[in-house]
């Protein structure tokens, strides 16, 4: 079965400075990975993913995240952080078949001006 | 704005009660995916549905149900609520059934159980 783990439950960053949020997977055979955020009380937002090709992936408002086979990991980055960027960050996982999507437990990102 | 919307946005409702979560998803989008998400459980995934039929089921109770009508619109039904139902639950919808495509979450409804 699929997993996904979020080592860290908050991360804090002053603005400016590049930030991770780490997820590492696990899945039988390819994955198709997906980072999601969520502002309070709104619902979850796709920022990106990945499905095949070019491990570096760029998705909305600037993030970016980079997948690592050997690793199974798929970390999202900005190079800069903005206090808007604050909000709880969801990592997820799926098989190639269709099977349902997993989510990682999130990882609290707070941006300090 | 994702394009899925979800009713009510907040309900209370006492114990052994029943409500319906109501769902619509975006215009074109067949499939459609209901989850939980609680402080202590996370973001749980409890079932889809594809063009009317059930795909996939979760870690869904007997108490709770499902269905899509015809319209694609979906309703969560929830019986015999206990305190751990409270939780805000989400409804997504994607275009296909294809593992890559993204999912497009609702507001979610904030159902509190007293």
């Amino acid at each position: 079965a699929q997993s996904v783990a979020q080592p860290e439950d908050q991360v804090n960053v002053a603005e400016g400075n590049p930030l991770t949020v780490k997820c590492t997977y696990s899945v039988s055979g390819n994955p198709y990975l997906f980072w999601y955020v969520q502002y309070p009380n709104r619902g979850l937002q796709f920022l990106l993913k990945y499905i095949t090709g070019d491990n570096l992936v760029k998705g909305s408002y600037g993030f970016e995240a980079e997948f690592n086979k050997s690793q199974t990991s798929f970390h999202l980055k900005k190079p800069s952080a903005l206090v808007s960027d604050s909000a709880l960050y969801f990592c997820a996982v799926r098989d190639r078949g269709n099977t349902p999507l997993v989510f990682g437990k999130g990882t609290r990102l707070s941006v300090i001006a | 704005d994702s394009g899925v919307t979800q009713t009510p946005k907040h309900l209370i409702t006492a114990t052994g009660q029943r409500v319906t979560l109501r769902c619509s998803p975006r215009s074109g989008d067949l499939s459609v995916y209901w989850y939980q998400q609680s402080l202590d459980q996370g973001l749980q995934f409890l079932i889809q549905y594809y063009n009317g039929e059930e795909r996939a089921k979760g870690n869904i109770l007997e108490r709770f149900s499902a269905q899509q009508f015809p319209d694609l619109h979906s309703e969560l039904n929830l019986s015999s609520l206990e305190l751990g139902d409270s939780a805000l639950y989400f409804c997504a919808s994607s275009e296909g059934l294809a593992g890559g495509s993204e999912q497009f979450f609702g507001p979610g409804t904030r159902l509190t159980v007293l």
